[in-house]
């Protein structure tokens, strides 16, 4: 099994559907993150988790929620989906090292391809 | 803030030339680490390297090869006879240490390698 696992794999939805992506991770990382990818805009954060309790909005959080349900789950919602949030969507996860929290990187999910119609 | 920029967005090279892509970090920390990811076409990332601020050394890994510039706050990632399988798009990153550090990903440069 993956260490970071996203499902679903693809989904097209239609607008103003509720939808939810959901993580789930086997790192044990405290940790999780969401990203989109758009072409030409590269990976945008969405939202963070640094743990349970702990939720911080990113650069792009307008039109998306989140639930920590477990060190290992961290769920992405779209209240109400529109078109222009058709993308490829990321979860990550990485390592808390008090003030090193880079040299390990992130570990990164296979992604979602949301489609919304 | 840190930023980063890849310039290119889109490079085409034929089969077997040498191909380097540009990479543009800004920060204002002195310990920070640089990623370089390759997505490609089925979508997943990929992890090709990081670096970390206080090691300038190049590296080679058999056709890839990094520079590491702090002069020029560039990591700049060349591929040597590049092959078909080497076509996708490889983003650049960058994180600072710190409790709150996120990874900060530049737009990504699409490499199409055509025989």
């Amino acid at each position: 099994d993956a260490d970071v696992t996203q499902t679903p794999r693809n989904r097209i939805t239609k607008t103003g559907k509720r939808i939810m992506l959901e993580c789930s991770q086997t790192k044990g990382h405290d940790r999780m993150y969401w990203y989109r990818q758009d072409p030409g805009l590269g990976l945008r954060l969405i939202y963070y988790s640094f743990d349970v309790k702990d939720i911080n909005k990113g650069e792009i959080s307008d039109g998306y929620s989140v639930s920590r349900q477990a060190q290992a789950k961290f769920s992405l919602s779209l209240e109400s989906a529109i078109p222009n949030q058709t993308a490829l969507y990321f979860c990550a996860t990485s390592e808390s090292h008090q003030g090193n929290e880079g040299e390990y990187g992130y570990t990164f999910g296979s992604g979602t391809r949301l489609t919304v119609v | 803030a840190q930023k980063v920029t890849q310039a290119q967005t889109e490079i085409s090279v034929v089969e077997k030339e040498d191909v380097t892509l540009d990479c543009v970090y800004e920060t204002r920390d002195t310990t920070y680490y640089l990623f370089w990811y390759k997505q490609p076409p089925s979508g997943e990332l990929v992890f090709l390297i990081r670096r970390n601020s206080f090691d300038e050394q190049n590296e080679i890994s058999g056709r890839y090869s990094w520079n590491f510039q702090k002069s020029t706050s560039s990591f700049n990632f060349t591929i040597t006879a590049s092959q078909v399988v080497d076509s996708a798009v490889y983003f650049c990153a960058l994180i600072t240490t710190g409790t709150a550090s996120k990874l900060t990903f530049g737009t990504g440069t699409r490499l199409q390698v055509t025989l």
